[in-house]
Formats: structure tokens, sequence, C-alpha cells
């Protein structure tokens, strides 16, 4: 079982949509939580962290439930840009190494 | 700008060459990684230092593969006798010890082995 697992999509949703993704983590140890964005042939960016309350920043709402070891990212109001490949990202238990998902592809389209 | 810078951009090379890869990150940056990323795939943990100490290998780091972080400045990443499978894009994090284990990224360095 891989430690950090997303839907790879793609999600294909139009402008001003709502659009969800979830994912999973294999280690209850884990303590640092974060969604990357990265576009085609470019390094990943820090899009948001985590945390236990969840945090939003603009269209952007991030969860996580420790219980059944998910975290989820909704974008509200969809735009162009939005287009592209979004990580899910947990450290290793106690490390600071931190494990990157697949990530899962949104395209945006008009 | 996350402040780390990577070099070269892009480097084609021929199978059996080796080749190195440097990353400077800002002063500030103690924590030092080391990622590969292939199409499709998420970046996978190579290594990373604090300071100038390595503390973490990943088992992808084979006996070809080496990294240092002399003076816990900059960092290189070489690759001894390179195989078409170390075709990928490797990136370089720095994170401060006041960002909460968030990392920033420079722009990788594109590996081709033909």
């Amino acid at each position: 079982r891989k430690e950090v697992e997303q839907d790879p999509g793609p999600f294909n949703v139009p402008e001003g949509a709502t659009v969800a993704f979830n994912c999973t983590y294999s280690n209850s140890a884990s303590q640092s939580f974060f969604w990357y964005r990265q576009d085609c042939r470019k390094e990943p960016k820090l899009l948001m962290s985590v945390y236990s309350s969840g945090n939003e920043d603009g269209r952007f709402t991030a969860q996580l439930n420790r219980a059944s070891q998910y975290i989820s990212l909704l974008i509200r109001d969809s735009k162009l840009s939005d287009s592209a490949t979004y990580l899910c990202v947990v450290n290793a238990d106690s490390s600071y190494k931190l494990i990157f998902g697949s990530g899962t592809r949104l395209l945006v389209r008009p | 700008d996350t402040g780390v810078s990577q070099d070269p951009r892009h480097k084609i090379t021929k199978r059996g060459q080796n080749v190195t890869f440097r990353c400077d990150p800002i002063s500030e940056h103690n924590r030092l990684y080391w990622y590969r990323q292939t199409l499709g795939q998420g970046p996978e943990f190579l290594t990373y230092f604090q300071n100038e100490a390595q503390l973490e290998k990943s088992r992808l780091l084979s006996d070809r593969f080496s990294a240092e972080r002399p003076k816990g400045s900059f960092s290189t990443l070489e690759i001894q006798r390179t195989e078409q499978g170390d075709s990928a894009m490797y990136l370089c994090a720095g994170e401060t010890a006041i960002s909460g284990n968030t990392i920033y990224f420079g722009e990788g360095s594109w590996l081709t082995v033909v």
C-alpha cells in the first residue's frame, strides 16, 4: 500500500464549478500535511498547509480527518488557471521527510 | 522566488557517464532535500541534510548516487554510471527552522540519459 494515495483523475470541470479531491495516508503518526500545486514540467509549489481544525484560503478549503486518515481539498468557483496537478503531502512519522502522493490532475474548461 | 537555485536546468548524457547537479539554497535553509520525479508520479524522496549532516537516505539512493552538503550551504547530487532509468527531474528543496516542515523547491534539473 502506498503511503499517500490519490485519485489520479483527471477531473474535468467547467469554469465556476466546485471540485473536491481526497487523499488517504497510511501512517497514523504523521503530523504535517500539505497540498502542493504543480504545473506541467514545473516544480511543485506550496498551495496550503492543512491543520486539524481545517483551513481556508480564498476559494480553497483544506480539511484533515485524523481518525480516517484522509485529507481533502475543495476548490470553489474554479478558474481556468486552476488547471494543474494537486499533490497531497504528508510527513513520515517523526521524520522531517515529506511523502508526496502521485497527484490529482484538474482540467478546468471554459 | 523560493530562494533555491539549481544547476544545470537540463542535462543530456550518455549512458555510463557521471553527472552532478548543484543546489544553492538561501542561508536560512538549514534543511535541504533532494527528490526525484518521473512523469506521472509525485516527487520521490532521495535524501535530506540538516546543515551539513546527511540525516536520511532513501533505498532509492543506490550506491551510484551520492549527495553532499559541505559547510551546510550548497549541495551536490552526483550520479555515477548513469542508466536510462535515471532519466527524471531532480528537485532540490529548502526548509527553514521556522517554516513548520514546509519545503520550497527549486526549478529542478532535468536529466535525460540516452
